[in-house]
């Protein structure tokens, strides 16, 4: 079956960088993009942009671009989020979900504080 | 980008009521619109996709209508585990955006 699981819980100092993985199994990992979306505490989701799985190209929304980081190994079918410059606003937790007509596959979700 | 508007933003309910929450999006999006069910501390899970489209798994209390621009999700007869919050999701264009969130609490 599938399914995408991700890293654990992140606890980072103003200033410093996180990677959040998303590592997927029961499917081809090329056939499918992958959403990245963000969730800030008591919030409601935000969409930050997908990834092309067959030639890495990343697209950013709005309020996602220069800090944030959307890779690939595909040799181990993983996704990857990396924001630098942390902030105390990055606080949030993180949820990789494949692209799909029927978009019912998510990861349990990373929760990443931002804290000095 | 399409803006999607949830109401209510929060409801109280009653096991064994039917509950109707609509979301409206800024621009038609067909039916490319899907609904989750979030509850505290979990990923959102997918309910209902392409606008009537029932996940499987799900119950079929749960139910999914319209096209366009106005959009229904329907829960017949609530039940206890149904208290959470629900987001729509438009899969029209991107950016995708979603709902503000319909919270429903027990009455």
């Amino acid at each position: 079956q599938v399914q995408l699981v991700q890293s654990g819980s992140e606890l980072k100092k103003p200033g410093a960088s996180v990677k959040v993985s998303c590592k997927a199994s029961g499917y081809i990992f090329t056939n499918y993009a992958m959403n990245w979306l963000r969730q800030a505490p008591g919030q409601g989701l935000e969409w930050m942009g997908w990834v092309n799985t067959n030639n890495g190209n990343p697209t950013y929304a709005q309020g996602f671009t220069g800090r944030f980081v959307f890779s690939l190994d595909t040799s181990v079918s993983t996704a990857y989020l990396q924001i630098s410059s942390l902030k105390a606003e990055d606080t949030a937790v993180y949820y990789c979900a494949r692209e799909d007509m029927v978009p019912g596959n998510w990861g349990q979700g990373t929760l990443v504080t931002v804290s000095s | 980008d399409i803006q999607m508007t949830q109401s209510p933003s929060s409801l109280s309910a009653s096991i064994g009521d039917r509950v109707t929450i609509t979301c409206r999006s800024s621009q038609s999006i067909s039916s490319y619109l899907n609904w989750y069910q979030q509850k505290p501390g979990r990923a959102p899970k997918l309910l209902i996709y392409a606008a009537s489209g029932l996940q499987s798994g799900v119950p079929s209390r749960f139910s999914g209508s319209g096209s366009g621009t106005d959009f229904t999700l329907t829960i017949n007869s609530l039940q206890p585990e149904d208290f959470a919050t629900y987001y729509c999701q438009q899969s029209h264009s991107y950016p995708r955006t979603f709902g503000g969130g319909t919270y429903v609490e027990s009455k």
